[in-house]
C-alpha cells in the first residue's frame, strides 16, 4: 500500500468554524490531490498539487483553500466551514500527473453542523 | 471540466454472473482508468489504458478503451461476494497539463450469494 495518510479521520465541526484536514505521504510523489464525495456525485476534484508551492483548481474549489509547503503535506482548508460541506474527503497521491494511476487515502469524514 | 457518464448507476447480480459497465465522454480521452472502491476505503486501481481499441485484462476483470476514445468498457466474469464496491471510470482533463484527473459518478455493484 502506498505511504500516505489521512487526518483527522472523523471530525464533527459547527458551521462557521474553520477546519483543516491533512494529507502526508511518504512516497515522494509529486501530484496531491483533494477529492469531496458524496452520493450520487462520485468522486469531485477540489484543488491539486503538482509541486511544492504549486496548486491548481478543480471542479468544486469554492470555499476550499490548499497548502503544500512541502513534499510530503498537502493540506486543505475550510475558512468557514458550512453545512454543504459535510462531506468524506479524499486525498490522493501520484507521480504520472495526467496517466492518472492514483493511490488514495482512507478518508476523512467531515459533518458540519 | 469533463463530465464522465457512468451506466448503470447501480447493478444487483447473483453470484457467479457476469457484469458489464462503461463509461463515456463528449470528449476525447488519452487514457482511461478503472477503480474500485470497498465500503469504507478509498478507492483502488484496477485497470488502465492507454491505447485506443486496447482490451487489457486482469484476472476476472477485462476492460477496453473505445476504438472513438469516448468511452470505455469494464466486464467481471463469474463475480462473487468481494466484487462487492463501487466501481469508477476516471480520465486525465486534456485542457491541463499540470495532472487533473475526473471521475465518473460510480457504478454501485451488489452481489447476492
Amino acid at each position: 500500500d502506498a505511504g500516505i495518510t489521512q487526518s483527522p479521520r472523523h471530525k464533527v465541526t459547527e458551521t462557521g468554524t474553520p477546519v483543516t484536514l491533512r494529507c502526508h505521504q511518504t512516497e515522494n510523489h509529486r501530484y496531491m490531490y483533494w477529492y469531496r464525495q458524496d452520493p450520487g456525485h462520485g468522486l469531485r476534484l477540489i484543488h491539486y498539487s503538482y509541486g511544492v508551492k504549486d496548486t491548481d483548481k478543480g471542479e468544486v474549489s469554492d470555499g476550499y483553500s490548499v497548502s503544500r509547503s512541502k513534499t510530503e503535506d498537502f493540506l486543505l482548508t475550510l475558512e468557514s466551514a458550512t453545512s454543504s460541506q459535510t462531506s468524506v474527503y479524499f486525498c490522493a497521491i501520484g507521480d504520472r500527473g495526467q496517466a492518472g494511476e492514483l493511490f488514495f487515502g482512507e478518508g476523512s469524514r467531515l459533518t458540519v453542523l | 471540466g469533463q463530465q464522465l457518464n457512468q451506466s448503470p448507476q447501480s447493478m444487483f447480480i447473483q453470484e457467479g454472473e457476469d457484469v458489464s459497465m462503461n463509461c463515456t465522454s463528449s470528449s476525447i480521452f488519452n487514457t482511461w482508468l478503472w477503480y474500485k472502491q470497498d465500503p469504507g476505503e478509498g478507492p483502488v486501481l484496477l485497470i488502465a489504458l492507454y491505447k485506443a481499441g486496447e482490451l487489457t485484462s486482469n484476472g476476472r476483470l477485462t476492460a477496453q478503451f473505445g476504438i472513438t476514445r469516448k468511452d470505455s468498457f469494464l466486464n467481471i466474469s463469474a463475480s462473487i461476494p468481494s466484487d462487492v464496491g463501487i466501481y469508477f471510470c476516471a480520465g486525465p482533463d486534456r485542457g491541463s497539463t499540470l495532472g487533473r484527473l475526473y471521475f465518473g459518478r460510480g457504478t454501485q455493484l451488489t452481489v447476492w450469494p
